[in-house]
Formats: C-alpha cells, sequence, structure tokens
C-alpha cells in the first residue's frame, strides 16, 4: 500500500524560483493537509482541504497556495520562494470526523531555499 | 484557540526502566489527543489517540497514554523502554470534526543501554 506519497524528496531552491510539492494518496480520505516542520517548532499547519474542490488557509498560508482537484492529489505551489520556507514540508490525509483526526503522513519534502 | 504543550525537549532513560513523555493540552470543547512518533527522516507515524472512554489508552509498540482531565494532560508512557524506542514525539490535539491537528513542539526521546 503507497499509502501518502510526496515528490520530490529533496530539493534546493534559488531565492525567488517557484516549485510545487506534489502529494496523492490511494486511501480515498477526504481531509488532506500540508504542514512545514522547523527544528523545535513542532509542525505548522499551512493549508488543509475537506475535499476536492475546497481548500482552507492554516496557521501559516502566507507564501504558499494549493489546488484540491480530486481527491487522491493536493500540490502545494511556492510562488516566489524565500529562505524563510526553507523547512520539511509533511503532506497528510485522514477521514476528518469520521476518524476524529488521525492522520497519514507522507515521507516529507526538505526544502531549502538559497 | 486550542494549543499542547510538551514541556520537555528532551527526555533520557535506561532501557528497561519506564518512561514517561509529557504534554499538556488547551482546547475548547471535549478535546481529541493524539501522539505521534517520528524516526530520523521519516513522516510521522499514528501511535494512539483518545476520543472519549477510558482515560488509559493503549497504543501501538507497548505504548499507553493516561488522559487526565482535573490536570488537562495526556502523558505517553511505557512499562519498560528499549533503544528502539528512541525517536521524535509529538503529542496533538483537535476539537470538533478533528478537520485541524495542532502539534506540540516534539520531545526528542533517548533511551540508553
Amino acid at each position: 500500500n503507497a499509502g501518502v506519497t510526496q515528490t520530490p524528496k529533496f530539493r534546493i531552491l534559488k531565492i525567488g524560483q517557484s516549485m510545487t510539492l506534489q502529494c496523492t494518496q490511494d486511501m480515498n480520505h477526504n481531509y488532506m493537509y500540508w504542514y512545514r516542520q522547523d527544528p523545535g517548532m513542532g509542525l505548522k499547519l499551512i493549508y488543509y482541504s475537506v475535499g476536492a474542490g475546497i481548500t482552507d488557509k492554516g496557521e501559516v498560508p502566507n507564501g504558499y497556495n494549493v489546488s484540491r482537484s480530486t481527491t487522491e492529489d493536493f500540490p502545494l505551489r511556492l510562488e516566489l520562494a524565500a529562505p524563510s520556507q526553507t523547512s520539511v514540508y509533511f503532506c497528510a490525509s485522514g477521514q476528518g470526523t469520521r476518524d476524529r483526526g488521525e492522520a497519514f503522513f507522507g515521507q516529507g519534502t526538505r526544502l531549502t531555499v538559497v | 484557540a486550542q494549543s499542547v504543550a510538551q514541556p520537555e525537549d528532551q527526555v533520557n532513560v535506561a532501557e528497561g526502566n519506564p518512561l514517561t513523555v509529557k504534554c499538556t493540552y488547551s482546547v475548547s470543547g471535549n478535546p481529541y489527543l493524539f501522539w505521534y512518533v517520528q524516526y530520523p527522516n521519516r513522516g510521522l507515524q499514528f501511535l494512539l489517540k483518545y476520543i472519549t472512554g477510558d482515560n488509559l489508552v493503549k497504543g501501538s509498540y507497548g505504548f499507553e497514554a493516561e488522559f487526565n482531565k482535573s490536570q488537562t494532560s495526556f502523558h505517553l508512557k511505557k512499562p519498560s523502554a528499549l533503544v528502539s524506542d528512541s525517536a521524535l514525539y509529538f503529542c496533538a490535539g483537535a476539537t470538533g470534526g478533528g478537520n485541524k491537528l495542532t502539534f506540540g513542539t516534539g520531545t526528542q526521546l533517548k533511551v540508553e543501554l
């Protein structure tokens, strides 16, 4: 079972470049999330989606955009990369209400902006 | 607003000894509480959750957690630690439909021989 798959695993970006972090899940989950993990800061929610066509901001959405055209995919877009976006990004999915918030995480994307 | 706090950045314990990783929460309404574990260069893995019912929750790998409403705590415990338990542990909380998890800052557990 693939679960939640993120690509790429690693990426180095120059300041001002753009990129899309891909996330796909094969568990037919309605809920999907993007988190960033910074040392000593835990995980911060960037954006989330409760179903195809519906997205909403989390705690730290500035500098990011998302879309949810299908149940399976939830890409995260960085338009103008900044050093402050250097982080490890995790995508997660779950059934939300039905599973009371239990989430399944991908392996992460380590992004460095230089 | 909801928040979850993990007061210890690191916990050291000898193999075979009991371990406790602390978590306190502040949420409005009935809390849903979770523990996740992260091994190096990996995503988070679900360990256990408290939704309602018994205050002692049992999870994966011999871990358990005790929900204490009066102390607003949800400490993770294991009777006998293993070296392989060494990892980063996160407490998380949610309310309502559990749409959004709020994570603590994590506690690094180190189990030594």
